[in-house]
């Protein structure tokens, strides 16, 4: 079975440059999830959607992040304009359910975008 | 107080010792706990959940304190392949059918031959 499946995998941009980063959850997954990983401050959730609404982007840092939804299997998240400390590993995560997680509900990753920004 | 709190570490152990990691969490409404490993330059996967009865999956122990707010992992006869850093996952219901989900920063094992 497929898992989340992230695109692209490594991305090194110029500051100032649009990135835009995609996931696809896994089929038949109602939540999807963009966090953000980095040595300093961890895992941090960026925003949630739920059946592809947007429910929680109180994690997106400011107005040059955005997420969108347009459907159930795909999602992107934009960054404009790209800046140097926005260099993190961004993970997109899916799961069943509205987001509370239990012992028979979990959340699967994907592999991950590592961006850099120069 | 961070809502979830985990000793960075890094814990370094010999092959066959028994490691423990403690995490605290801030917001005693919390409802559901997990454990995740995180190898180096990959994505977190779950490794178990949290009960409050405390629970058992081979040689990792999992137990959950809501009186004084802390899980806890507990890896016994440790192996190489256990190194890893180790997140700590508790889970908020946030309003309406909404849940947030927040992560340690992690506890960073290396077990040693």
């Amino acid at each position: 079975d497929a898992g989340v499946i992230q695109s692209p995998r490594h991305e090194v941009t110029e500051m100032g440059q649009e990135v835009t980063l995609r996931c696809k959850p896994i089929s038949g997954h109602n939540s999807l999830f963009w966090y953000r990983q980095t040595m300093m401050r961890g895992l941090e959730l960026l925003i949630y959607f739920n059946n592809n609404v947007p429910i929680d982007d109180s994690g997106m840092p400011e107005d040059r992040f955005s997420a969108k939804m347009p459907n159930a299997s795909f999602s992107t998240l934009k960054i404009q304009p790209s800046e140097p400390r926005d260099s993190a590993v961004y993970f997109c995560a899916s799961s069943w359910g509205t987001g509370l997680l239990t012992s028979g509900n979990t959340i699967y990753f994907g592999e991950g975008s590592w961006l850099t920004v120069v | 107080r961070k809502e979830v709190e985990q000793d960075p570490g890094p814990f370094n152990v010999p092959e066959g010792a028994t490691v423990a990691f403690n995490c605290t969490y801030s917001n005693s409404a919390s409802q559901s706990f997990f454990w995740y490993r995180q190898d180096c330059r990959k994505e977190p996967k779950l490794l178990m959940s949290v009960y409050s009865s405390g629970n058992e999956d081979g040689r990792f122990t999992a137990q959950l304190n809501r009186a004084s707010q802390y899980i806890s992992l507990l890896i016994r006869d440790s192996k190489l392949s256990d190194s890893a850093t180790y997140l700590c996952v508790v889970t908020l219901y946030s309003g309406g059918s909404n849940y947030k989900l927040t992560f340690g920063k992690g506890t960073l094992l290396t077990v040693n031959p």
